[in-house]
Order: structure tokens, then sequence, then C-alpha cells
């Protein structure tokens, strides 16, 4: 059972540089996300997409690109990095439906770090 | 404004004893879902409990419960017997207009790190 997959675990860029933080998952969901979480924010809602070709902001979504040509991925880029975008990077995903309890499940992040 | 609201940025209990994490949210949604995700050091994310707007009683699973006072607009977390393994942050999340199109956005609060002492 994968589940959500992230990759990679770390990185670090320095400013400038861009970068494509890859999501996959295996559940058929069609619904998937990406949040980040700093310290003493929480996390908070970067880009999300609710199936393949239909993608939409988040809160926070200046400084990053999504696109969703397929079900199972949901890759994050980072047209060029800047030190405000270090952070743990979280790639989510739920079944599209209508049911409120419908859960997100959670890849195991990213941690990265933008010098 | 802040829709979800933790103001306990960190917790120490006593092994065994119960402990209530708290969580304010709001919204003028009347369809809304309530839910609590725990992150262990390891970093990872995990579902602990949900709770609906329209349900009429209080969610449990296992040893988590979840005090929902719809009038106050609260939705605390209770861990009974607390272990050493429920030292985490945790985190309160809501998800509004569910009966909507494109409302899947789950809202989390800034997290309530809890600390278990043996």
């Amino acid at each position: 059972n994968a589940g959500v997959t992230q990759t990679p675990k770390f990185q670090v860029l320095k400013t400038g540089q861009s970068m494509t933080l890859q999501c996959a998952q295996d559940m058929n969901h069609e619904y998937m996300s990406w949040y980040r979480q700093d310290p003493g924010m929480g996390l908070r809602l970067i880009h999300y997409s609710v199936g393949a070709g239909i993608t939409d902001q988040g809160e926070v979504p200046n400084g990053y690109n999504v696109s969703r040509s397929t079900t199972e991925d949901f890759p994050l880029r980072l047209l060029s990095a800047a030190p405000s975008q270090t952070s743990v990077y979280f790639c989510a995903s739920s079944h599209h439906t209508y049911r409120a309890d419908e859960k997100l499940f959670f890849g195991s992040g990213t941690q990265l770090s933008v010098l | 404004a802040q829709k979800i609201t933790q103001t306990q940025p960190g917790m120490f209990v006593q092994e065994k004893e119960a402990v209530t994490l708290d969580c304010t949210y709001d919204t003028s949604d009347p369809s809304y879902g309530l839910f609590w995700y725990k992150q262990p050091s390891s970093g990872e994310m995990i579902f602990l409990i949900y709770q609906g707007s329209y349900d009429q009683q209080n969610a449990t699973e296992g040893r988590y419960s979840l005090n929902f006072q719809k009038a106050r607009k609260s939705a605390n977390l209770v861990i009974s017997a607390s272990q050493l393994g429920d030292s985490a942050m945790y985190f309160c999340a809501m998800r509004e207009g569910t009966q909507y199109f494109g409302n899947e956005k789950l809202t989390f609060g800034t997290g309530t790190r809890l600390t278990i002492i043996p």
C-alpha cells in the first residue's frame, strides 16, 4: 500500500533555482492538494486539483505552479526559489465526493531549504 | 479572521491522565466537517477523528473523542488515559460547504504540541 508518495524527502536550493516536488497517489483519488507547513502557522493550502486537467489556487499560491495531467500525479513547481519558500511541503489526496467525512491522506512531506 | 483557532501552543500532561486539546472555529456555512490530525516527530500526518456539523452525537474513536459544542463553535479533542506515544503535534481542521463542488479544502489551525510526561 503505497498511498501518497512524495519525492524528494529533503532538498536544498539556492535562491533563483527552480525545481519540482513530485507527488503520486495510487488510490484513484480525484482530489489532490499541496500544503506548506511553517512553524506557528499550521498547514496552508498552496494549490489543489479536483481532477485531471483541473487546478485551482489555495491560500498561498504565489511562486508555485501545478498541473494535473493524470489522476495519479500532481507535481508542484517552484519557478524561482526564494528563502521565504523554505518550508515543509505536504501533498494530500482524497476521493472527490460530497461526503463531508472524506479525510485527506498525506504524503510523508518534503523538507525544502532555500539559501 | 482565523477560521480555526487553537489557543494552546503547548501542553504537558502526566501519563495516564486525560487531556483536552482546544479548537474553536468560525464559519457561517451550515454544512461543515471538523477533523483532528496527529503529527508525531517523524512528520507524517495521521487522521484521528471526524465530526460533521449535522451529527447528533459526539464522535469517538478508541481513546479519542470529540467534545462538539456547536453553539460555541468548539470541537475539542479529548484523549483518555494518555500514553507516551501520544506526544505529538495535534492539528484541528475544518472543511466548509461540503455540499458544493470545489469546497473540499481543509483549513488547519496552528496546532498544539502535546508532551506526555512519564
